[in-house]
């Protein structure tokens, strides 16, 4: 069965580097992928969309690149600021109108 | 403003018992979604709809029914059969446009005592 993997362990970084998820998927090559941002006790909020012939996309701080090869989407925030710490989650179609997620990364970013 | 509403925000009930979760969205969406998240964990399939009258089971459909007779409404049920039933439970919707981005409620929290 189709598979998400996102790392489970927390990402601690410093106000204004770049933060820098992955997501890994087996079992499936999917038409895209979307990254959502969760806060504590809040529903995701979707952030991005990257088709599979896309390498890459851009939305102001945020950029996201897929490959299709590695089976793997990377997610940046430049210029991260404490704000932007949340959970990050990706997901991907997987036939039809059904969605999975991955567990998602939390990020924490210092001031 | 158009969004998704759920309803009750907390709910906690008795072993044995069911309950239902409501979930109203007003975006004309055709496609519902129940999610179930646990702590430290993603979000997991129950069931979605893609029009009215019709639903599908998702990954972990055991003990929950749902229903969708009206396009804008689609409640869930965790019934006791559900042996785990406390958890974060995520209403979704969105459009039949091939890429379409879901739209999330802010969730129901439900607590078996």
């Amino acid at each position: 069965s189709q598979k998400i993997e996102q790392n489970s362990e927390a990402l601690n970084i410093q106000e204004g580097k770049t933060a820098t998820l992955t997501c890994n998927y087996t079992n499936y090559s999917p038409a895209y992928l979307q990254w959502y941002r969760q806060d504590p006790g809040r529903g995701p909020v979707f952030l991005l969309l990257i088709r599979e012939n896309e390498k890459e996309k851009r939305k102001e701080r945020l950029k996201v690149t897929f490959d299709t090869t590695l089976k793997q989407s990377l997610f940046h925030i430049t210029a991260s600021q404490p704000a932007d710490s949340a959970t990050y989650l990706c997901a991907l179609p997987t036939g039809g109108f059904k969605t999975i997620f991955g567990a998602g990364t939390r990020l924490f970013v210092k001031a | 403003d158009g969004g998704i509403t759920q309803s009750p925000k907390y709910l906690f009930r008795k072993e044995g018992q069911n309950v239902t979760l409501s979930c109203e969205q007003n975006l004309n969406h055709d496609a519902m979604y129940w999610y179930r998240q646990d702590p430290g964990q993603g979000l997991r399939l129950i069931y979605y709809s893609q029009i009215v009258n019709d639903f599908q089971k998702g990954d972990i459909a055991e003990g929950y029914s749902v229903s969708r007779e009206k396009k804008e409404s689609f409640p869930l049920t965790v019934t006791s059969a559900q042996k785990n039933p406390t958890a974060f439970y995520l209403c979704a919707s969105r459009t039949n446009a091939n890429t379409g981005e879901l739209f999330f409620g802010e969730g129901s929290r439900l607590t078996v005592l």
